[in-house]
């Protein structure tokens, strides 16, 4: 079975700053992998997806990850966050017929 | 609009009344799943359907039952609640193909008491 590793539960950040949310997971012949952003008292939201190509992926509202295959990581970035980026994230990877996810990685933005 | 709803968004409940949270979607996705949400444990699947009339456990089964007898609904029964059902629980579709990623409803937040 494979398994999601997300390194830091809370980060808090302030206006303007880089973030970055580690993920690392658990190693497979193949491997699809998701971040999904859930906003408070939301459902899931997919923000991106690496499924082949390139390892750099990029996604919706500015954020990118990079698919590091020796490393088992993909790793979630945005240059400059904003308040309302203020969010649990999760990564997940495809485990059989169903998503194994991360605990999660609160993200607080302050001004 | 392509999107899964689930009903009700909100439930408090006693210990041992049986209730069913519905799910449906509009997107015709051959699968349908469910997972619960607790703090400091991510989401954990609970059961998911391939297709209609097949159904199979996911990682926390217990104390859970579903059916799949139409494409689009996927309800969640809880035959007997207890306090550890307490959670928030999501429903979740995709299609069947090599990657499911998945669609979510807005979550059910359930209070057992």
């Amino acid at each position: 079975a494979q398994s999601v590793t997300q390194l830091d539960s809370q980060v808090p950040v302030f206006e303007e700053a880089p973030v970055e949310l580690r993920c690392n997971y658990s190693s497979s012949v193949s491997v699809y992998l998701f971040w999904y952003v859930q906003y408070p008292n939301q459902g899931l939201q997919l923000l991106l997806k690496y499924l082949s190509g390139s390892t750099l992926v990029k996604g919706i509202n500015g954020f990118e990850a990079e698919f590091n295959k020796s490393q088992t990581s993909f790793h979630l970035r945005k240059p400059s966050v904003h308040i309302s980026d203020t969010a649990e994230y999760f990564c997940a990877v495809r485990d059989d017929y169903k998503l194994s996810f991360g605990a999660g990685t609160t993200v607080t933005v302050r001004a | 609009e392509a999107q899964v709803t689930q009903n009700p968004r909100y439930l408090i409940t006693v210990t041992g009344k049986k209730l069913t949270v519905t799910c449906s979607q509009n997107m015709n996705h051959e699968y349908m799943s469910w997972y619960r949400q607790d703090p400091g444990l991510g989401l954990r699947q609970i059961y998911y359907s391939m297709n209609v009339e097949v159904t199979d456990k996911g990682d926390v089964p217990e104390g859970y039952k579903v059916s799949r007898k139409e494409k689009r609904n996927f309800p969640l029964i809880l035959e007997s609640p207890s306090p550890n059902q307490t959670s928030l629980y999501f429903c979740a579709s995709s299609p069947r193909d090599y990657s499911y990623e998945q669609y979510f409803g807005p979550g059910t937040r359930l209070t057992v008491t």
